[in-house]
């Protein structure tokens, strides 16, 4: 089982630039969001998912669009980067419980974005 | 509002002391999980630990201890005869289930640095 698995690891945009990030997970998880990572800030949420075909905005979901036309896979997409987009993006899945259990986060291994 | 607070940006000690990674939130919610995670330098966050707001025993896993105290809206994190290879930065996060998911609200962060 590979998990959760990011692809790229490693990407440079220039300002303007459009690129997609691929989450791809093979637990059968429901739920999948999209984090970003900033220097003392903590994990912030910028998009989710609750099943196939769904999605819906985090605290930061400004210049990022998401997809997840299949239940496996989460996008995460920048129509034009911007140099405050450079950051480490994480993906992350969840097992659906209950309201009263909640399952831990399982997350990928991150991909750095750079934006000059 | 949701908010966790981990006011210790960075913790250094010498290899075999013990340390206290200290974690408060706010919550408006009954029901509500804390966790805990760890970023090696690796990158990956690896979960730790889950606690649900209903628990408030103690836990212990080898070497870390947890305590959760309701009445003070904390949920500390011990490291006895800390090790190298705890060097890491240690996430504090509140889960709660809002608009038909769960979301984790991550604190800022503490990076504890074990020093040979």
């Amino acid at each position: 089982n590979a998990g959760v698995t990011q692809t790229p690891k490693f990407r440079v945009l220039k300002t303007g630039q459009s690129m997609t990030l691929l989450c791809a997970q093979d637990m059968n998880h429901e739920y999948m969001y999209w984090y970003r990572q900033d220097p003392g800030m903590g994990l912030r949420l910028i998009h989710y998912s609750v099943g196939e075909g769904t999605t819906a905005k985090g605290e930061v979901p400004d210049g990022y669009n998401v997809s997840r036309l299949k239940k496996q896979n989460f996008l995460l997409g920048l129509e034009s980067a911007a140099p405050s987009q450079t950051s480490v993006y994480f993906c992350a899945t969840q097992k659906m419980g209950l309201r009263t259990f909640h399952y831990e986060q399982y997350f990928g291994p991150g991909t750095r974005l750079t934006v000059t | 509002a949701q908010k966790v607070t981990q006011a210790q940006t960075e913790i250094s000690v010498v290899e075999k002391e013990d340390v206290t990674l200290d974690c408060v939130y706010e919550t408006r919610d009954t029901t509500y999980y804390l966790f805990w995670y760890k970023q090696p330098p690796s990158g990956e966050l690896v979960f730790l630990i889950r606690r649900n707001s209903f628990d408030e025993q103690n836990e212990i896993s080898g070497r870390y201890s947890w305590n959760f105290q309701k009445s003070t809206s904390s949920f500390n994190f011990t490291i006895t005869a800390s090790q190298v290879v705890d060097s890491a930065v240690y996430f504090c996060a509140l889960s709660e289930f809002r608009d038909s998911s769960y979301k984790l609200i991550f604190g800022s962060g503490t990076r504890l640095l074990v020093r040979p």
